[in-house]
């Protein structure tokens, strides 16, 4: 069983819809991410959350927008997506540090479809 | 800036076939290096890794050995199952030690019984 758990595995959204997707760690690290998977690119980093605070936007669309309320809870609020939005939206976390390694672990993924 | 390069896919082995899946880095500092999986419909799940020069990362009978000469970081198996089809995922720590990983584009393996 994963420490990472993603809510829901699976959405179909119109391009007018709002949705969100839902990630938490169990695993006490202090940093969440999510990535985008597609089938014609390679894993894409998008967010980047230490300590609650937003380190990284990987130049991504403003129709994404994260949220981390807290160090174990990530989101992604998604609204007017494009059909080319449809892919495997996986987050991740990780305990930042010199000594920590940096791993990162998955959850096992949302997959979106917008049509 | 950090790069990792790994062999395109697919590759198709037998059972009991000898795996090797090639993989390369750039980068400056001394990063992590840590093989992924994914099995079908699933996330990624960590393989293996390696933090420093000569470490050698091991699990379910893979391997692969942080060789910072040749700047490679070679996946190896010597008896694949069918259970092993899955993509691969070759990756390095990025050096703003935010813990963000730069991954390789992915090599999918095909073991037919």
């Amino acid at each position: 069983e994963t420490g990472v758990t993603q809510t829901p595995r699976h959405l179909v959204m119109g391009m007018t819809n709002k949705k969100s997707l839902k990630c938490e760690q169990h695993l006490g690290h202090n940093a969440m991410y999510w990535y985008k998977q597609s089938a014609k690119k390679p894993l894409e980093l998008m967010f980047v959350y230490n300590f609650k605070e937003q380190t990284e936007n990987n130049s991504v669309p403003s129709r994404f927008s994260p949220e981390c309320p807290n160090s174990s809870h990530l989101f992604l609020h998604l609204h007017t997506l494009q059909p080319e939005d449809s892919a495997l939206y996986l987050c991740a976390s990780s305990q930042t540090g010199e000594s920590s390694g940096n791993t990162i672990y998955f959850g096992e993924g949302s997959w979106l479809t917008v049509v | 800036g950090n790069s990792v390069t790994q062999m395109e896919g697919p590759v198709t082995l037998s059972e009991e076939a000898f795996l090797t899946i090639n993989c390369t880095y750039t980068a400056t500092g001394y990063p992590s290096l840590f093989w992924y999986v994914q099995y079908p419909g699933e996330g990624l799940q960590l393989l293996l890794k390696a933090t420093k020069a000569d470490d050698k990362g091991s699990n379910k009978g893979f391997e692969a050995t942080y060789r910072k000469e040749t700047t490679s970081f070679h996946l190896e198996k010597g008896s694949v199952q069918v259970s092993d089809s899955a993509v691969y995922f070759c990756a390095l720590s990025g050096v703003r030690s935010q813990g963000n990983l730069i991954f390789g584009k992915g090599t999918k393996l095909s073991v037919k019984p």
